[in-house]
């Protein structure tokens, strides 16, 4: 059960944009449309932000937005607010039925 | 509204076992799978199992595979998770989360730290 990938770090300015990757394989990511993405503030829990790819959970800003492309996946966040910096992870279905995160990003907003 | 509460954490020496629950309201238990997931100190999220709203399936992550149980209460709303033979690596922060429609998690609680060590 290897973790998806993700990049350790980004960074951006307030209003900027940003992606986040995160990268899989046929047997996750790419095989179901199963990726969730989620927020991460220090000595929080973690919050969701986008399930099943590219929808949103009521109350979640549509300045967040996800995709995906064969074995990838894709936060973007547009409009950079200080309020996003945090950790970022995605999340897979796999086909041993079991779950999957990704390694984690941290967002710095400049 | 949703609410997960876990508790029974603490400090365990290598070898030793530990229960964690986690009280459930706000929303018809019995009708949702649950997962626990952990973030050991300064480190990423690791899921760690998940069972069915009946109970009657169970997975596990092949980390933790035949040293943990995860169990539920309908009756009680409650989730539980039996940790035995623990390593220095399972201390981490443990969350107790919803698992809905069915593969996100979309609530989760505020964790219990787990710590291992002699």
């Amino acid at each position: 059960q290897s973790a998806l990938t993700q990049p350790a770090s980004v960074s951006g300015s307030p209003g900027q944009s940003i992606t986040i990757s995160c990268t899989g394989t046929s047997s996750d990511v790419g095989g179901y449309n199963y990726v969730s993405w989620y927020q991460q503030h220090p000595g929080k829990a973690p919050k969701l932000m986008i399930y099943d790819v590219s929808k949103w959970p009521s109350g979640v800003s549509n300045r967040f937005s996800g995709s995906k492309s064969g074995n990838t996946a894709s936060l973007t966040i547009s409009g950079l607010q200080a309020e996003d910096e945090a950790h970022y992870y995605c999340s897979s279905y796999t086909s041993r039925t079991t779950l999957v995160f990704g390694g984690g990003t941290k967002l710095t907003v400049l | 509204q949703v609410q997960l509460v876990e508790s029974g954490g603490g400090l365990v020496k290598p070898g030793g076992s530990l229960r964690l629950s986690c009280a459930a309201s706000g929303f018809t238990f019995s009708a949702y799978y649950m997962s626990w997931i952990r973030q050991a100190p300064g480190k990423g999220l690791e899921w760690v199992s998940y069972i069915f709203n009946s109970g009657s399936t169970i997975y596990y992550a092949d980390s933790v595979k035949g040293r943990f149980t995860i169990s539920r209460d309908n009756a009680k709303n409650s989730l539980y998770l039996q940790m035995n033979s623990l390593r220095a690596e399972d201390t981490a922060v443990y969350y107790c989360a919803r698992l809905s429609d069915p593969w996100y998690f979309d609530y989760w609680g505020q964790g219990t730290l787990v710590t291992v060590s002699s």
